[in-house]
C-alpha cells in the first residue's frame, strides 16, 4: 500500500470555523490531489499540487484553499466552513503526470454543523 | 470536457454469478481508464487500468477492455463473491497536464450468499 495517511480521520465542527485537514506521504510523489466524495457525484476533484508551493483549483474549489511548504505535505483548509462542505475528504499522489493512476489515502469525515 | 457514465446501482449479485458494470466515457485525447473499487468504511483501491486501446486490464479476477470505438471500458468477472461486494468507480486520466481523475458516480455491487 502507498503510505499515504490524512488526519484527523473523523471531524465534527460548527459552521463558521476554519478547518484544516491534513496529507501526508512518505512515497516522495511530486503530485498530490484533494478530493471530496458525496453521494450521487462521486468523487470531485478540488485542488491539487505538482511541486513544492505549486498548486491549482479543481472542479470544486470555491470555498477552499490548500499549501504545500514540503513535498510530503498537503493541507487542505476551509476557511469559514459552512454545513456544504460535510463531506468524505480524500488525498491522493500520482508520482506522473499525465494519464498516470492515482493511490488514495483512507479519508477524512468532515461533518458541519 | 471529460465525463463518465456507468451505472449506479445497487446491483444485487447471487454468489457465483456472472458481473458487468458497464462504464462509457468522454473524453479530449487519448486518456487512461480505471477501475477503482471501495470497501466499507475504506478508502480507494485501484483495481486495475488500461492506457491505450484495445489494451485489457486485469486482477483479481476482474477484466476490462478498453473499447476506443465504443467509448467504452466495462468491468466484468465471470464469479462473484460475498467479499466482492463494494462499491466500483471508473474514472479516467486525459494526458496533458497534472489534473486530477474524472470518476463516475460509482457502482454499488452487493453479492448474496
Amino acid at each position: 500500500d502507498a503510505g499515504i495517511t490524512q488526519s484527523p480521520r473523523h471531524k465534527v465542527t460548527e459552521t463558521g470555523t476554519p478547518v484544516t485537514l491534513r496529507c501526508h506521504q512518505t512515497e516522495n510523489h511530486r503530485y498530490m490531489y484533494w478530493y471530496r466524495q458525496d453521494p450521487g457525484h462521486g468523487l470531485r476533484l478540488i485542488h491539487y499540487s505538482y511541486g513544492v508551493k505549486d498548486t491549482d483549483k479543481g472542479e470544486v474549489s470555491d470555498g477552499y484553499s490548500v499549501s504545500r511548504s514540503k513535498t510530503e505535505d498537503f493541507l487542505l483548509t476551509l476557511e469559514s466552513a459552512t454545513s456544504s462542505q460535510t463531506s468524505v475528504y480524500f488525498c491522493a499522489i500520482s508520482e506522473r503526470e499525465s494519464r498516470d493512476e492515482q493511490f488514495f489515502g483512507p479519508g477524512t469525515r468532515l461533518t458541519v454543523l | 470536457g471529460d465525463s463518465v457514465t456507468q451505472m449506479e446501482g445497487p446491483v444485487t449479485l447471487s454468489e457465483e454469478a456472472f458481473l458487468t458494470i458497464n462504464c462509457t466515457y468522454t473524453a479530449t485525447g487519448y486518456p487512461s481508464l480505471f477501475w477503482y473499487v471501495q470497501y466499507p468504511g475504506e478508502g480507494l483501491q485501484l483495481l486495475l487500468k488500461a492506457t491505450k486501446a484495445d489494451d485489457k486490464g486485469s486482477n483479481k479476477g476482474f477484466e476490462a477492455t478498453y473499447r476506443k470505438e465504443t467509448t467504452s471500458f466495462h468491468l466484468e468477472k465471470g464469479s462473484v463473491q460475498v467479499s466482492d461486494s463494494a462499491v466500483y468507480f471508473c474514472a479516467l486520466r486525459s494526458g496533458g497536464g497534472a489534473d486530477g481523475l474524472t470518476f463516475g458516480k460509482g457502482t454499488h455491487l452487493i453479492i448474496q450468499p
